[in-house]
């Protein structure tokens, strides 16, 4: 596609419900990223692909939370038991080159998911 | 601990003058700094970048400034427009690594 695709755009949770979270990146982009953006906040990184292999998940808050990336384009992020302070903005990006990043990632539009 | 600071919430400029943006940072590894702007709604957009061997990189309108010695950089937007209005963050980045760092966001509100 043109641009990167998340879906859902919103998603409302009730406490302890797992959710999933679908990114689709520009074709043929190597490098995606997860960031999770909490109201009034920059966006914070969560965990880094390049192709299917997750390389830096270190942003990742909790074992609650997984992301995977099987055949190197489409990725999910699932967030287990989720808790209201999982709200906030999930931001995929994605990008056509691998290593130190100078050239800026795309975003996708994000999913605001809402814990209740 | 906060590594990349925008300190003014918000900022209003009359359409024509001119925009500073500014972002202060504190971890003196950060080699490559960047401008995202953001409409309501949407995702972040790369707007502009710097090397941390330059202290000035300019793209039309869009004239981002950096002082290493003071860790500052400002983003400045000449002249003004409406639909300049937005959030604009400021992000960092270390060499070797893979993620960017980003401050909380200045929202400009360019009046017409």
């Amino acid at each position: 596609g043109a641009g990167v695709s998340q879906s859902p755009r919103y998603k409302v949770a009730k406490r302890g419900q797992d959710v999933a979270l679908r990114c689709d990146p520009i074709s043929g982009h190597v490098s995606l990223f997860w960031y999770q953006q909490a109201l009034g906040q920059g966006p914070e990184f969560l965990t880094y692909f390049q192709n299917e292999a997750q390389l830096d998940k270190s942003g990742l808050p909790s074992d609650r939370f997984f992301a995977e990336r099987p055949e190197g384009s489409v990725s999910t992020l699932k967030i287990q038991r989720t808790q209201q302070e999982d709200s906030a903005v999930y931001l995929c990006a994605s990008s056509l080159v691998t290593g130190h990043l100078n050239y800026g990632y795309t975003f996708g539009s994000g999913t605001r998911l809402t814990v209740v | 601990d906060q590594q990349v600071k925008q300190n003014s919430p918000s900022l209003s400029v009359q359409e024509g003058r001119i925009s500073i943006l500014n972002c202060d940072y504190t971890n003196s590894m950060f080699d490559y700094f960047l401008w995202y702007k953001k409409y309501p709604a949407e995702g972040p957009t790369f707007l502009i970048s710097i090397s941390s061997i330059k202290d000035k990189n300019e793209d039309g309108r869009f004239t981002v400034f950096l002082n290493k010695s003071a860790k500052h950089l400002s983003l400045h937007i000449v002249p003004s427009q409406p639909g300049d209005s937005a959030v604009y963050f400021c992000a960092a980045s270390v060499a070797g690594t893979y993620k960017y760092i980003f401050g909380t966001g200045t929202r400009l509100k360019v009046l017409a």
